[in-house]
């Protein structure tokens, strides 16, 4: 059972396009993150939230926008997807106070511009 | 600063011989140590964790690991393979306020 979705899980997109991939948890979390993954390569991450209205820019620059509104919620906006945008998105979350947890992972989104 | 290595980007094992894959971290002080695994098109799973105690772990899976603070390693092992264990595992290191820092990951064939 899922504690952190992740949705769409596939999507093929036209350049241009203005697309929003969701991710939602339920475990009350305060910090989420998102990282871009191309197949069997290592995590970058873009963006991370410590919680409510705080969001802030990984090592890894990216084009896309996130927002903090909810503690559930973490959408993460490209306003105008390119070819280059191409690749897996991984959302997940953690607790402040219980580091020794580790991440939640989602199932990621395999999103294909074209 | 945190920083995870592993040195090893391809592992290919024979099924039903043992593993060990390598990762070597860079902290001052005790972190907290991951091994996550990643299936094909999925998302990373926790396979087991160490902060302190005993220095050999066991996780899901049959997977264990072997934190040594000399060498400043946490490799994961498997005593026997199995083919449904291909995939790319990443080791991770943490500490308390902090990010986890993840390694490039290593990936692992398994021959029948």
């Amino acid at each position: 059972e899922a504690d952190i979705y992740q949705t769409p899980r596939y999507l093929v997109i036209g350049t241009g396009k203005k697309i929003t991939l969701e991710c939602s948890q339920t475990m009350g979390h305060d910090k989420m993150y998102w990282y871009q993954q191309d197949p069997g390569m290592e995590l970058h991450l873009i963006h991370y939230s410590y919680g409510v209205n705080s969001t802030e820019k990984g090592d890894l620059s990216s084009e896309s926008t996130v927002s903090r509104i909810r503690t559930e919620h973490f959408p993460l906006t490209l306003e105008s997807a390119r070819p280059s945008h191409t690749s897996q998105y991984l959302c997940a979350s953690s607790e402040y106070q219980r580091v020794g947890d580790g991440y939640t992972f989602g199932s990621g989104t395999r999103l294909t511009v074209v | 600063a945190q920083s995870v290595t592993q040195p090893d980007i391809h592992i290919t094992v024979s099924e039903g011989a043992s593993l060990e894959l390598r990762c070597n971290y860079s902290y001052g002080a005790t972190p907290y140590l991951f091994w996550y695994v990643q299936s094909p098109g999925q998302g990373l799973q926790l396979l087991l964790k160490y902060f302190s105690g005993d220095t050999l772990v066991q996780g899901i899976k049959g997977f264990e690991a072997e934190f040594k603070r000399s060498q400043s390693s946490f490799n994961l092992r498997k005593p026997s393979v199995h083919w449904s264990d291909a995939a790319e595992y990443f080791c991770a290191v943490g500490a308390y306020g902090n990010k986890l820092v993840f390694g490039a990951g290593t990936i692992l064939r398994v021959k029948s």
